[in-house]
């Protein structure tokens, strides 16, 4: 059973870059079935998709984020990155990572999520 | 982007009831369409893949069905811990996007 977890600061002040990490257990990050996103959801709101990774380290972004965003992999940790500069306030949500199906990009699993505020 | 369009956006129903959700895309996503089950303070749950397949596990009083661009979400017989919002999630083209979500409540 794959397991996903996130960590990072639960706080960050505008204008610098939010980065969280996501790691993978019960599984390998390399494997060619997934995909690995980020999505968020603003508190009450619904889920936005941001990005996700494959294995070959190939990206697709949300056009709505992709002049902030990067999204990275490290296969020796068997973890994946969000890196989101320039925040405001409209990027306070819950962040999640989750591991999206490669061939009908269902997300199987899904981490609990982390709450990151954007305030000074 | 394909817009997903989910109605209602609340509901109140009796144990027991039946309810259906609808959800409508921009444009045709053939059967690229996917359910989620998100509890408060939870993650989504994966209820149903590619438009009417049910994910391992989950109780058969959740179907869905639709093609093209309009798709429906049932739960045959409404059960306390059904309490949640659902979404539905097109993955026809990216970005990948989500319906606005419909949360159910108990009447």
């Amino acid at each position: 059973q794959v397991q996903l977890q996130e960590s990072g600061p639960g706080l960050v002040k505008p204008s610098q870059t939010l980065s969280l990490t996501c790691t993978v257990s019960g599984g390998s990050i390399s494997s060619r079935s997934y995909y690995w996103s980020w999505i968020r959801q603003p508190a009450g709101k619904g889920l936005e998709w941001i990005g996700r990774i494959y294995t070959s380290g190939s990206t697709n972004y949300n056009p709505s984020l992709k002049s902030r965003v990067t999204i990275s992999v490290d296969t020796s940790k068997n973890q994946f990155s969000l890196k989101l500069n320039s925040v405001t306030a409209a990027d306070t949500a819950v962040y999640y990572c989750a591991a999206d199906y490669y061939y009908d990009n269902r997300f199987d699993y899904w981490g609990q999520g982390t709450l990151v505020t954007v305030s000074s | 982007d394909i817009q997903m369009t989910q109605s209602p956006s609340s509901l109140s129903a009796s144990v027991g009831d039946r309810v259906t959700i609808t959800c409508q895309a921009s444009q045709d996503i053939s059967n690229n369409l996917n359910w989620y089950q998100q509890k408060p303070g939870k993650a989504p749950k994966l209820l149903i893949y590619g438009a009417s397949n049910l994910e391992t596990g989950v109780p058969s009083r959740f179907s869905g069905s639709g093609s093209a661009t309009y798709f429906t979400f049932t739960i045959t017989s409404l059960q306390p811990e059904d309490i949640a919002t659902y979404y539905c999630q097109q993955y026809d083209n990216l970005p990948l996007t989500f319906g606005g979500g419909t949360k159910v409540e108990i009447k």
